[in-house]
């Protein structure tokens, strides 16, 4: 059975960093990108961005709204996908997802995780 | 950045009846890479069509999908009471990825 579980979670204060992790199972990790969407409380879905998978270079995109602060990496030994957030801001709180790729450069969003919340407050 | 509009923000509709989201895209969405999802109260969303036309893994018949270049249809033919809930269109055929704002089913 496929599973992405996110954890990491919790509350951060502006200005300060937080690394989520997804921790895949039931596929072969290494074959597939990795993303991150995010869902402010009583909001739309927002994607952060993504990583590809080795045979692609691993590289990755952003969102706008995170470039510079967020990064995207991946531990293939350990199948799990991270989300660094560094540079915090209140506007960051909201429910992190993590998905797996159609394939391994990008795509559509198969599978998905519960989701852990960030809250971004002082 | 391909700009997504879904209308009508809400659809109120009874069982048994067909429902019609529309996903509108600022530019042509690449190879009609668009997809839908649905999502239900704290649950995360469900991937139910990708390119624009085919179903997910276990989606029922009720639910298809239409359209290529900047106009996109979801039907559902007949709610069932579980298609109650928030649907999402999405183009990933160009980056940045982008999600539109929603359509809500909700029963009338």
């Amino acid at each position: 059975e496929v599973q992405v579980v996110e954890s990491g979670g919790g509350l951060v204060q502006p200005g300060r960093s937080l690394r989520l992790s997804c921790t895949a199972s039931g596929f072969k990790f290494g074959d597939y990108a990795m993303s991150w969407v995010r869902q402010a409380p009583g909001k739309g879905l927002e994607w952060v961005g993504f990583i590809r998978s080795k045979a692609y270079g691993g590289t990755t995109e952003y969102a706008a709204s995170v470039k510079g602060r967020f990064t995207i990496s991946r531990d293939e030994s350990k199948s799990i996908a991270y989300l660094q957030m560094n540079s915090l801001k209140t506007e960051d709180t909201a429910v992190y997802y993590c998905t797996r790729g159609m394939d391994g450069y990008t795509g559509y969003d198969d599978f998905w995780g519960q989701g852990t919340l960030v809250t971004v407050s002082s | 950045e391909i700009v997504l509009t879904q209308s009508p923000g809400t659809l109120s509709l009874s069982p048994g009846e067909r429902a019609t989201l529309s996903c509108r895209a600022s530019q042509s969405v690449s190879s009609n890479s668009l997809a839908w999802y649905q999502q239900k109260p704290g649950q995360a969303p469900r991937l139910l069509m990708y390119g624009a036309s085919s179903r997910a893994t276990g989606i029922p018949d009720r639910f298809s999908g239409s359209g290529s270049g900047t106009d996109f249809t979801l039907t559902i033919s007949r709610l069932e009471p579980e298609d109650f809930a928030v649907y999402y269109c999405q183009q990933y055929g160009s980056s940045p990825e982008t999600f539109g704002p929603g359509t809500k089913v909700d029963i009338k």
